[in-house]
């Protein structure tokens, strides 16, 4: 079964600094992953995505990911972080079987606080 | 990406009622999923909305409970039907289709249940 965690239920941080919000995950054959952002009362919004290619994705508002294969993480970065960018944020694999194709299990979210 | 549009935005019922929820795509798409979502927590999946056949349901989730129309490729609706106070939630519409790999979700339905 596919799976994401989030070992993170909030991250603090200042403006101005780098942030890193954490995923790992636990997939059957390659794995397709997705950070979204939910901003209070709003429905989720897609950030970023790796299928294959580059480790570094880089995704909407000067996010980043970086895959790690080996550590099965994918962590969402930040090198400055803005206030505006408090939020909460999923990880979400999706699921490539034949079974379940193209369901998303998300990660249990992490509250990004950025203070000024 | 697609612009997905839901209705209501947020509503009180009482005990007991059933609420509709309409969601509809500014372009078609191959699947449409319906979840659920407590404030401030994660996703559950309630199910795949099948066009032209009955919706695939998560495990805890039935059709009585929560019937669900997909009559063509941009609009689905969620009934919430003989609804309790456990049922108040944000219910969340989401789409993909065959050209892209992410879902893209709708602004959600914010409901309480009295």
């Amino acid at each position: 079964a596919q799976s994401v965690a989030q070992p993170e239920d909030q991250v603090n941080v200042a403006e101005g600094n780098p942030l890193t919000v954490k995923c790992t995950y636990s997939v059957s054959g390659n794995p397709y992953l997705f950070w979204y952002v939910q901003y209070p009362n709003r429905g989720l919004q897609f950030l970023l995505k790796y299928i294959t290619g580059d480790n570094l994705v880089k995704g909407s508002y000067g996010f980043e990911a970086e895959f790690n294969k080996s550590q099965t993480s994918f962590h969402l970065k930040k090198p400055s972080a803005l206030v505006s960018d408090s939020a909460l944020y999923f990880c979400a694999v999706r699921d490539m079987s034949l079974d379940n194709f193209n369901k998303f299990y998300f990660g249990s979210g992490t509250k990004l606080n950025v203070k000024p | 990406s697609a612009v997905i549009s839901q209705k209501p935005s947020r509503d009180i019922c009482q005990r007991g009622t059933s609420l509709t929820i309409q969601c509809q795509v500014d372009s078609q798409v191959t699947m449409m999923f319906w979840y659920r979502q407590q404030p401030g927590q994660s996703l559950t999946l309630i199910a795949t909305a099948n066009q032209g056949s009955e919706a695939t349901y998560e495990s805890g989730f039935v059709i009585d409970k929560f019937p669900i129309s997909r009559p063509n490729l941009t609009f689905s609706t969620l009934t919430v039907s003989n609804m309790s106070p456990e049922d108040s939630s944000i219910y969340l519409c989401s789409v993909s289709d065959k050209f892209n790999n992410e879902q893209f979700f709708g602004p959600g339905t914010r409901l309480t249940v009295l």
